[in-house]
């Protein structure tokens, strides 16, 4: 009964390679999001669709490609992968209309080599 | 200077001990604040939740926010070394899915 999944939970690749995150919420929210963690622990947003659409993208290269094909999932795209990729990426999920808190996955751990 | 500042710590507090933790911040906007708690290789778990300036118990753990000095606590009675990981504050501005501003997180030991 998970109710923020990720996948996979590790994954080691060589720079330049071409890579995909996957989310998965069964919590019935509407909005999900990707947050990167670095080395010191700071998290910082990516990526906010709500229902399927794109509400939030920071200021992040446009290697990055998220994807929400339906509104339980959130799906994240790296192109030509960068050694300052490697972090920790989160998935999160939010029901706006009841508070707005935030529920985090497992993470994902990228290794770029 | 950081939207959200935070000690990083780390902390060390003997078990038992009331442990403070604190966050400071400079966007007068922010309404909403969170703090999340977060083991090793594991995703952030909300802990505490508050609207503006008040105090809330949860349990063990307070939150306050003392919105006028722009600094929030979170403080953990009789601490247990299970409350061994790294504390998270964050904040938004407005009720929805505006993204969270988070602070670096202080990392907490409990010596048993």
């Amino acid at each position: 009964d998970t109710a923020v999944s990720q996948t996979p939970k590790y994954l080691v690749t060589q720079m330049g390679n071409d890579k995909s995150i996957k989310c998965e919420q069964n919590l019935g929210h509407d909005t999900m999001y990707w947050y990167k963690q670095d080395s010191k622990k700071f998290l910082k947003i990516m990526f906010s669709y709500n229902n399927k659409e794109l509400i939030i993208n920071e200021t992040v290269p446009n290697r990055f490609s998220p994807k929400s094909p339906d509104k339980a999932h959130l799906n994240l795209h790296i192109n030509s992968l960068e050694l300052g990729d490697s972090a920790v990426y989160f998935c999160a999920s939010s029901q706006p209309m009841t508070g707005g808190e935030q529920f985090f996955g497992p993470g994902t751990r990228l290794t770029v080599l | 200077q950081k939207e959200v500042e935070q000690d990083p710590g780390p902390l060390s507090v003997p078990e038992g001990a009331i442990v403070s933790l604190n966050c400071t911040y400079s966007n007068s906007a922010f309404q909403y604040f969170m703090w999340y708690r977060q083991y090793s290789r594991k995703g952030p778990e909300l802990l505490m939740y508050t609207y503006s300036s008040g105090n809330k118990e949860d349990g063990r753990f307070t939150a306050q926010v003392d919105k006028s000095s722009k600094y929030i606590s979170l403080f953990i009675r009789d601490s247990q070394p299970s409350d061994s990981a790294t504390y998270l504050c964050a904040m938004r501005r407005t009720f929805g899915n505006e993204k969270l501003t988070f602070g670096t997180g202080t990392r907490l030991t409990i010596i048993p």
